[in-house]
């Protein structure tokens, strides 16, 4: 089985940097992805990790380490529309099932 | 050219009737998954198809039925609805296996189905 946790709740100022945390436990890692979700609307795809290190996508990046059972997503020059809630979800060595955590709900005030 | 739709958008309905929802995926995969969204917005996978066979089964109480006739439907039947039914519910597709071999698996979801039991 698997264990995910990340912050329920952060803020931050538009046109600042924020890094949200997620941490996991798995017997058979295959990947962490992580989702943006804008309230009332379905999640969507970001960015996907499988090897150690940094994959950067405009102003989204995000950071894996296996060993420490650990990734980041960074957001730069946040703006307003990055309100949202970020979802960090790992997938198992079958690779049909991503586990999601409870995910964090980004607050980006003026 | 809807990737993945549902149908319908909002269901409401009274506690300890049958009901549907639909889902289709004009994305050629051949993965398919059902998820639930309760109030404080935990996402869950509830069940998952793969060409057409039940790969993933999570804990769900047997009132709930999922249905594949092909790749790219995947039904829900919901038998006896209670109230802590209500939430969206969330279709969603993947490729298994990309045609490079990677297991990628990004999963693309539908608009969601908002169910409301009274």
């Amino acid at each position: 089985g698997q264990n995910i946790d990340q912050p329920t709740e952060m803020t931050a100022t538009e046109g600042a940097i924020v890094q949200i945390n997620c941490t996991y436990q798995t017997s058979g890692f295959n990947g962490l992805f992580w989702y943006q979700q804008h309230a009332g609307e379905a999640p969507t795809f970001l960015s996907y990790n499988v090897l150690d290190g940094l994959e950067e996508k405009g102003r989204f990046s995000s950071f894996l380490s296996r060993s420490k059972g650990y990734s980041y997503l960074l957001l730069k020059e946040l703006q307003m529309k990055d309100s949202a809630s970020y979802l960090c979800a790992v997938r198992e060595v079958n690779a049909g099932k991503s586990t999601f955590g409870d995910g964090t709900t980004l607050t980006v005030k003026p | 050219d809807t990737a993945v739709s549902q149908t319908p958008k909002y269901l409401v309905t009274q506690m300890g009737n049958d009901k549907s929802i639909k889902c289709e995926q004009n994305l050629g995969h051949d993965t398919m998954y059902w998820y639930k969204q309760d109030s404080k917005k935990f996402l869950k996978i509830m069940f998952s198809y793969n060409n057409k066979e039940l790969i993933i089964n999570e804990t769900v109480p047997n009132r709930f039925s999922p249905k594949s006739p092909d790749k790219a439907h995947l039904n829900l039947h919901i038998n006896s609805l209670e109230l802590g039914d209500s939430a969206v519910y969330f279709c969603a597709s993947s490729q298994f296996v990309s045609v490079t071999g990677e297991r990628y698996n990004e999963q693309f979801f539908g608009p969601g189905t908002r169910l409301t039991v009274l």
